[in-house]
């Protein structure tokens, strides 16, 4: 079983679209994650979610939406899509507290806007 | 803030070449170290961790010291291989965070030639 899945894994969008990236993970950790990771490979936080509510928040533009309907699903919607929001988005989770433990990562969804 | 620094890449090494990545970070509190590892169309996985000062994390003969002193936490492996070839990132975790959130190093381009 996939501990981190996220679907699709590959997204080719036209530029102003909407589109949505969906996670979930079975492993009954309380927190999930958002990363974008750009053509150089620098891998930025983009959302976190404890127990579905909303802890971090980076500057991201608000075209970017994320939601969590349970402790399980970590969704990401993207409003008028840019040139620029080409990138790998990949989701993960850890479990709360101590910060002794690793992320757990998606394989990532590879996003194309043209 | 917390932050991370890893040496510049690309990397290119010749197989069975000593590889040393550097990895200094600062940090407000104790944090807990690690080492994650991306293979080509992956997501991120970890690689190994060092909880405290002086602790060591070894997997897949690759080692990492926890180095409080010179807050240096240095990848190693004696003897790549083709198959170590990916980009590894540094991270660090602050203890007790709720959060969760990981602070990720820019990461390290590694192409091992055959």
């Amino acid at each position: 079983d996939t501990a981190v899945s996220q679907t699709p894994k590959y997204l080719v969008t036209q530029m102003g679209n909407d589109k949505s990236i969906k996670c979930e993970q079975n492993l009954g950790h309380d927190t999930m994650y958002w990363y974008k990771q750009d053509s150089k490979k620098f891998l930025k936080i983009m959302f976190s979610y404890n127990n579905k509510e909303l802890i971090i928040n980076e500057t991201v533009p608000n075209r970017f939406s994320p939601k969590s309907p349970d402790k399980a699903h970590l969704n990401l919607h993207i409003n008028s899509l840019e040139l620029g929001d080409s990138a790998v988005y990949f989701c993960a989770s850890s479990p709360l507290g101590t910060g002794t433990t690793e992320a757990f990562f998606g394989q990532g969804t590879r996003l194309t806007v043209v | 803030g917390d932050s991370v620094t890893q040496m510049e890449g690309p990397v290119t090494l010749s197989e069975e070449a000593f590889l040393t990545i550097n990895c200094t970070y600062t940090a407000t509190g104790y944090p807990s170290l690690f080492w994650y590892v991306q293979y080509p169309g992956e997501g991120l996985q970890l690689l190994l961790k060092a909880t405290k000062a002086d602790d060591k994390g070894s997997n897949k003969g690759f080692e990492a010291t926890y180095r409080k002193e010179t807050t240096s936490f240095h990848l190693e492996k004696g003897s790549v291989q083709v198959s170590d070839s990916a980009v590894y990132f540094c991270a660090l975790n602050e203890r007790d965070t709720n959060a969760g959130k990981s602070t990720f190093g820019d990461g390290t381009t590694l192409t091992v030639k055959p």
